[in-house]
């Protein structure tokens, strides 16, 4: 089926082990975002790419790292994972710019111990 | 820069009774508006959008949206709830140049359907 996968679709890690989410796309899509959603905060920007090869930090980036070397993969990074880590994470990738709308992936339930 | 405030973060209606969900805006350009739908342990999923054509907006499911630019407010309304919408809902704000613009999401409202 055609849209974004996330894996893996639940983790416990133990803090200051690191881990790396994976977010693929089969839309041809050149944006690509991370989101991480708490409750009562909606969801908030940790990084975004608007193409191969490219990054950008977003609204919440500190402790997380991302890369995209291939167009359908968005890749995120823990390198020392804290608490306040936990969260649900969120892939989404749109055509071009944000006004076409979002896919959203199904999540990445994450918990810090 | 912009915002988003969602006034309520719980709606409960009864099923069949008409539903509305407020939302109020903040935009330094011209924004474009969303509006998403999550239902438990799902990913998001565009309900509809209003990127500064028609102010009444049409999504699926029977919502609709109406975009007041002297209000800054982009209501979300259905005549007639059904208990497949208990879910959250999540107002979104476009805005800012070029590749730079980005969504921001407002916190959220629970809207929970009665038998």
């Amino acid at each position: 089926n055609a849209g974004v996968t996330q894996t893996p679709k639940f983790r416990v890690l133990k803090t200051g082990q690191s881990m790396t989410l994976l977010c693929a796309q089969d839309m041809n899509h050149e944006y690509m975002y991370w989101y991480r959603q708490d409750p009562g905060m909606g969801l908030r920007l940790i990084h975004y790419s608007v193409g191969e090869g490219t990054t950008a930090k977003g609204e919440v980036p500190d402790g997380y790292n991302v890369s995209r070397l291939k167009k359908q993969n968005f890749l995120l990074g823990l390198e020392s994972a804290a608490p306040s880590q936990t969260s649900v994470y969120f892939c989404a990738s749109s055509f071009t710019a944000p006004d076409y709308g979002y896919t959203f992936g199904s999540g990445t339930r994450l918990t810090v111990v | 820069a912009q915002s988003v405030t969602q006034l309520d973060s719980h709606v409960s209606v009864s099923e069949g009774t008409p539903v509305l969900l407020r939302c109020n805006y903040s935009s330094s350009y011209s924004p474009s508006l969303f509006w998403y739908v999550q239902h438990p342990n799902k990913g998001l999923q565009l309900l509809l959008k209003y990127t500064s054509a028609a102010t009444l907006v049409k999504g699926i499911n029977g919502f609709e949206a109406e975009f007041k630019k002297s209000e800054t407010s982009f209501h979300l309304t259905k005549p007639s709830a059904h208990m497949s919408d208990a879910a959250e809902y999540f107002c979104v704000v476009s805005d800012g140049p070029g590749s730079a613009r980005q969504l921001t999401f407002g916190s959220g409202t629970q809207l929970t359907v009665l038998p």
